[in-house]
């Protein structure tokens, strides 16, 4: 069974770097295609952030693309979000999350997220 | 960004069906809808409009009609009560809509 398990400090400074690991047991992570963050506020709701290839390849939310960066580290089956110049907005619950791997037709639903971490909640604040 | 919009709310009685749009740009098939209770991460109920996930109750289904996305869960039971989030992907990104929530 695939688990995620996101890590990284609570709170952050203003202006600072949110920086997130996702550590992935149960599959290795090359074994898989893509591998996604996705955020949670009350105000507004989820937001995607963007996904990573085992590879580097990456793909990310327009809105975010001047200041986030994803990176995987295979040797440890993790991958990790960085996130600069952090405001407020930025205070959120961060998920990291696996598509789903459909057997019976072999395709791989990469933005269907069958498999979630339990959420970490960063707060940005002085 | 294109949106999706879903009601704030919906409610129903045990055992009645209910029905939770989520209308705007899911024009293709890439439609997935979530479950999440409070203080527990989404839990993916349908995806590709209609297909449910192993382990997934049948009582839930998806439908679509035009740019919009349906998710009825019949037989309602105590345990639906949560949040429901429907997700489709366009423009190279996943859009959310706003959330439903689900008082039975």
């Amino acid at each position: 069974q695939v688990q995620l398990q996101e890590s990284g400090p609570g709170l952050v400074k203003p202006s600072g770097t949110l920086s997130l690991n996702c550590s992935v047991s149960g599959v290795p992570i090359v074994a898989t295609t893509w591998w996604s963050w996705v955020r949670q506020t009350p105000g507004k709701g989820l937001e995607w952030l963007g996904d990573i290839y085992h590879t580097g390849l990456t793909n990310y939310n327009a809105s975010l693309r001047s200041r986030i960066t994803m990176s995987t580290d295979v040797s440890k089956n993790q991958f990790s979000l960085e996130l600069t110049s952090v405001t407020a907005a930025d205070t959120a619950v961060y998920y990291c999350a696996r598509g789903l791997w459909d057997s019976d037709t072999s395709t791989y639903f990469r933005y269907a997220f069958q498999f979630w971490g339990h959420g970490t909640e960063v707060a940005v604040s002085s | 960004q294109s949106a999706l919009t879903q009601p704030a709310s919906v409610s129903g009685s045990p055992g009645q069906s209910i029905t939770i749009s989520c209308s705007g740009d899911s024009s293709d098939s890439s439609v997935s809808w979530y479950q999440q209770h409070p203080g527990k991460a989404p839990q993916l109920i349908i995806y590709k409009v209609t297909n449910r996930p192993s382990g997934v109750s049948h009582r839930f289904s998806g439908s679509k009609s035009g740019t919009t996305a349906s998710l009825t869960i019949s037989g309602l039971q105590a345990e639906d009560e949560a949040h429901y989030f429907c997700s489709s992907y366009t423009v190279r990104t996943v859009i959310f809509g706003g959330g439903t929530k689900v008082t039975v």
